[in-house]
């Protein structure tokens, strides 16, 4: 079974930095592109990148939006997804979720991580 | 970046009808859309791939229709259990956008 699972979120104060983690299991994680996804209560979810898999060289991909502040990373010895986030602003405030890139789009997401971007 | 316009936002029905919840992209996707369900406190779940392909172990009472930049989705019967927020993802071109979502209520 695919399972995803973020971890790291919580209260963080604005220009702060915070991790977020994803443990993945049940699928060969180097096969695979890994994307990070946001979304804020009440809103449309917000694509914020990836990372290629083994076959691509394990490079990434961000939003504009984003770009320059969160970086994607993975450790593919331990199946994990991180997401770097600096320079937070309030409107970072969001729940962010993993998910995994198939031939069907993402057809995997973690139950996500709460990050609150407050002073 | 593609708009996604998601209808209705809000929708209220009885157990046993037929629900459809469409979603209009701003251009051509041709048949990259997906849609999901996510209930309150879990990850959200693909339901229907490329259109009108079925997710693996997902009920058929789900079904996709659509190509080009309008897309339905279809419950041919409202169960209990499909109270959720139901959202589409366009995976056509970079960066994949999304619907807003409709929340689906039992009347």
């Amino acid at each position: 079974e695919v399972k995803l699972l973020e971890s790291g979120g919580g209260l963080v104060q604005p220009g702060g930095s915070m991790r977020l983690s994803c443990a993945a299991s049940g699928f060969t994680f180097t096969d695979f592109y890994m994307n990070w996804i946001r979304q804020p209560a009440g809103k449309a979810p917000e694509w914020l990148g990836f990372i290629r898999n083994k076959a691509n060289g394990y490079t990434t991909e961000y939003n504009p939006s984003v770009k320059g502040r969160f970086t994607i990373s993975r450790d593919n010895t331990q199946n994990m997804l991180y997401l770097q986030m600096n320079t937070l602003r309030a409107e970072d405030t969001a729940t962010y979720y993993c998910a995994r890139w198939s031939k069907r789009g993402m057809d995997a997401w973690g139950q996500g991580a709460s990050v609150t971007v407050s002073s | 970046d593609i708009q996604m316009t998601q209808s209705p936002s809000f929708l209220s029905a009885s157990v046993g009808d037929r629900v459809t919840i469409n979603c209009k992209a701003s251009q051509n996707i041709n048949r990259y859309l997906n849609w999901y369900q996510q209930k309150l406190g879990e990850a959200p779940k693909l339901l229907i791939y490329n259109a009108n392909s079925l997710q693996t172990g997902i009920p058929s009472r789900f079904s996709g229709s659509g190509s080009g930049t309008d897309f339905t989705l279809t419950i041919s019967s409202l169960q209990p259990e499909d109270v959720a927020t139901y959202f589409c993802l366009q995976h056509n071109s970079w960066p994949p956008t999304f619907g807003a979502g409709t929340k689906l209520e039992l009347k």
